[in-house]
């Protein structure tokens, strides 16, 4: 069974930094393709990052937005995958999802998402 | 970045209603489309994928259509579990982008 949990959500002033952390399970991470995505209060789903596999050059693609700013990685040897975010703005504030890639990169598979809260 | 557009933003409907989402794309997405379900306070599932295929264990009465840059949605007998928010996205090129989603509430 897949399984993608996130962690290191939380309180962050404008200006500041988070680490954000998906671990997964149940399929050969190192294999994947995984995006992370976002959903500020009230609003809909927005797309923040995808990375490839490292057989595929770990080539990561960014949102405009955040494009810069946040910084996706993985380790396939704790089969996780992050989400480093600096310069954190109040427009930042949302839930993070980690998602996998199906196909041609559909999110297929979601985590339980993160909050993150930006605020003075 | 190519937009996608929902309509209607929100619609009401009974139980055993016929439900249509339209979702338009900005530009020629061939059929790289993708449709989730997401309920209050959860993470979106996954439902739909090339347009029109479904993702198993989705129920049949849940489908999908179209290509190019007009798509549809369509829930042919709507059931209590369907009340939900649905949001169409394209994977034709990055940046990704989802439409503005649509709710789908109870008349």
């Amino acid at each position: 069974e897949v399984q993608l949990v996130e962690s290191g959500g939380g309180s962050v002033e404008p200006g500041g930094s988070l680490r954000l952390s998906c671990a997964a399970s149940g399929f050969i991470f190192s294999n994947a393709y995984m995006n992370w995505v976002r959903q500020a209060p009230g609003k809909g789903l927005e797309w923040v990052g995808r990375i490839k596999s490292k057989p595929d050059g770990e080539t990561i693609d960014y949102a405009a937005p955040v494009k810069g700013r946040f910084s996706i990685s993985r380790d396939d040897s704790k089969n996780t995958v992050y989400l480093q975010m600096n310069s954190l703005k109040t427009e930042d504030t949302a839930v993070y999802y980690c998602t996998t890639c199906g196909g041609d990169c559909y999110s297929n598979y979601w985590g339980q998402g993160t909050l993150v809260i930006v605020s003075s | 970045a190519i937009r996608m557009t929902q309509s209607p933003s929100s619609l009401s409907a009974s139980t055993g209603d016929r439900v249509t989402i339209t979702c338009r794309a900005s530009q020629d997405i061939t059929t790289y489309l993708a449709w989730y379900q997401q309920k209050p306070g959860k993470a979106p599932k996954f439902l739909i994928y090339a347009a029109s295929t479904l993702q198993s264990g989705v129920p049949s009465r849940f489908s999908g259509s179209g290509s190019g840059t007009d798509f549809t949605l369509t829930i042919s007998c709507l059931q209590s579990e369907d009340f939900a928010n649905y949001y169409c996205q394209q994977y034709y090129n990055y940046p990704f982008t989802f439409g503005g989603g649509t709710k789908v509430e109870i008349k």
